[in-house]
């Protein structure tokens, strides 16, 4: 069974650019939410979908967006990138609700803002 | 305001001996544990729960304790091996509670498991 796979890996942008991050979750599962890892805040919680309906929304501003599609894929978008924006972006897909625990994570995407 | 805290963001122990990973969360509301592992360049891979109703769970080398009225938790794993040395990050979701947060994490224990 293919695992969590996010595209893309790495990459670099300025500040005020935007960026759209993509995530495809396991097979057959339906939510799929996303954090945001840095080394000063840990792991914390963006937004989760489900059956392409945002169900969760964290506390991020909103330059920060998502969207699912019918095939369940993900992407995220951010946009007027900042310095602080600079971040381990984890995807993580489960079979329901992304409350209930077993969370299947990406590798991740890691954005650079200069 | 972090509702759930790893105060030791690192923690050495010997091959062979236990480790105890500790977290404490300040929101009642939860009523769900977890605990993950992140390898270098690897998502976090799920590793054990527990829900409010036990106060233990166990699998394998890897038992969590779960005190609710002190609002703690703790994961130990007996015996300590080489491959046990990454990221552990505690979680907490409520899932009775209405909570619209996901999971939330704390920031993680560094685990070095020395030979």
């Amino acid at each position: 069974k293919a695992g969590v796979t996010q595209t893309p890996r790495y990459l670099i942008k300025t500040r005020g650019q935007q960026v759209t991050l993509s995530c495809s979750p396991i097979s057959g599962h339906r939510s799929v939410s996303w954090y945001q890892q840095t080394p000063g805040q840990g792991l914390q919680f963006l937004f989760e979908y489900f059956s392409e309906t945002q169900r969760n929304k964290g506390n991020f501003p909103g330059r920060f967006s998502g969207r699912q599609f019918s095939n369940s894929r993900s992407e995220m978008n951010v946009s007027t990138l900042e310095l602080g924006d600079s971040a381990l972006y984890l995807c993580a897909s489960s079979l329901d609700t992304a409350r209930t625990g077993e969370l299947f994570f990406g590798e991740g995407s890691r954005l650079t803002v200069l | 305001d972090q509702q759930v805290k790893q105060n030791s963001p690192s923690l050495s122990v010997q091959e062979g001996r236990i480790s105890i990973l500790n977290c404490d969360y300040t929101n009642s509301m939860f009523d769900y544990f977890l605990w993950y592992k992140k390898y270098p360049a690897e998502g976090p891979t799920f590793l054990i729960s527990i829900s409010s109703i036990k106060d233990k769970n166990e699998d394998g080398r890897f038992t969590v304790f779960l005190n609710k009225s002190a609002k703690h938790l703790s994961l130990h794993i007996v015996p300590s091996q080489p491959g046990d040395s990454a990221v552990y990050f505690c979680a907490a979701s409520a899932l009775g509670g209405g909570g619209a947060d996901g999971l939330t994490f704390g920031k993680g224990t560094h685990l070095i498991i020395q030979p």
